[in-house]
């Protein structure tokens, strides 16, 4: 069965360090993957997603960045964070079918 | 582009109440359908989904959806819900091989 993995779970970070979140899947091949904040009343904003390795679209300009350098590995960066960049984020994968999702724990990040 | 509402980010309900939350979303073509809930400190995980066929599905827990193309509406519903149900529940749309939009969700709160 698939399974997918991110980490860290939670992190304290001061303005203007780097970041970077890692995702995982395991039990899957060629997923598209897709990085997603959630902020209360807000829902989910998607940030970026990859249909392939090095294949990275973003959909919301801002101070992010995503690679992907495995089939199975998505990565969330930045190298200076904002206050703003505070907030729950979510991986997520799909197969091919219907591009059902199914998401990882997420990483709790607050910058201060 | 397609978009997602959800109304009443609120709800309040007792145990044994009826629920309903709203979904209409604005796309015309064929589109694949969700809900997905996040109970307090777990994963966000699916609950139902539509692709075609019977517009009525039904789901884990009790829950069910009816797909309305008419009303560009796909409704949740549950009979009688359970202090167990306070959670959020997310609706989402997709189409094709495209990323989900999710709506912002609604949070119902279930009294005893």
């Amino acid at each position: 069965s698939q399974t997918i993995h991110q980490w860290p779970a939670t992190l304290v970070q001061p303005v203007g360090s780097p970041l970077s979140l890692e995702c995982t899947v395991e039990g899957t091949s060629n997923p598209n993957l897709y990085w997603y904040r959630q902020a209360a009343g807000r829902g989910l904003q998607l940030l970026f997603y990859s249909v392939g390795i090095g294949q990275i679209s973003s959909e919301v300009p801002q101070n992010l960045s995503a690679s992907r350098p495995q089939d199975r590995q998505f990565i969330l960066s930045s190298k200076k964070l904002l206050l703003s960049d505070s907030g729950f984020y979510l991986c997520a994968w799909a197969g091919t079918t219907h591009n059902e999702q199914f998401f990882g724990p997420g990483t709790r990040l607050t910058v201060l | 582009a397609q978009s997602v509402s959800q109304h009443n980010h609120h709800v309040i309900l007792s145990e044994a109440a009826s629920l309903e939350l709203g979904c209409n979303y604005s796309y015309g073509g064929t589109v694949n359908l969700f809900w997905y809930v996040q109970y307090p400190g777990q994963h966000l995980q699916l609950l139902l989904k539509y692709f075609s066929g019977d517009p009525l599905v039904k789901g884990i827990k009790g829950f069910e959806a009816e797909f309305i193309k008419s009303k560009f509406s796909f409704n949740l519903r549950k009979p009688s819900v359970q202090w167990s149900d306070t959670a959020e529940y997310f609706c989402a749309v997709g189409s094709g091989n495209t990323p989900l939009v999710f709506g912002k969700g609604t949070r119902p709160s279930v009294i005893a």
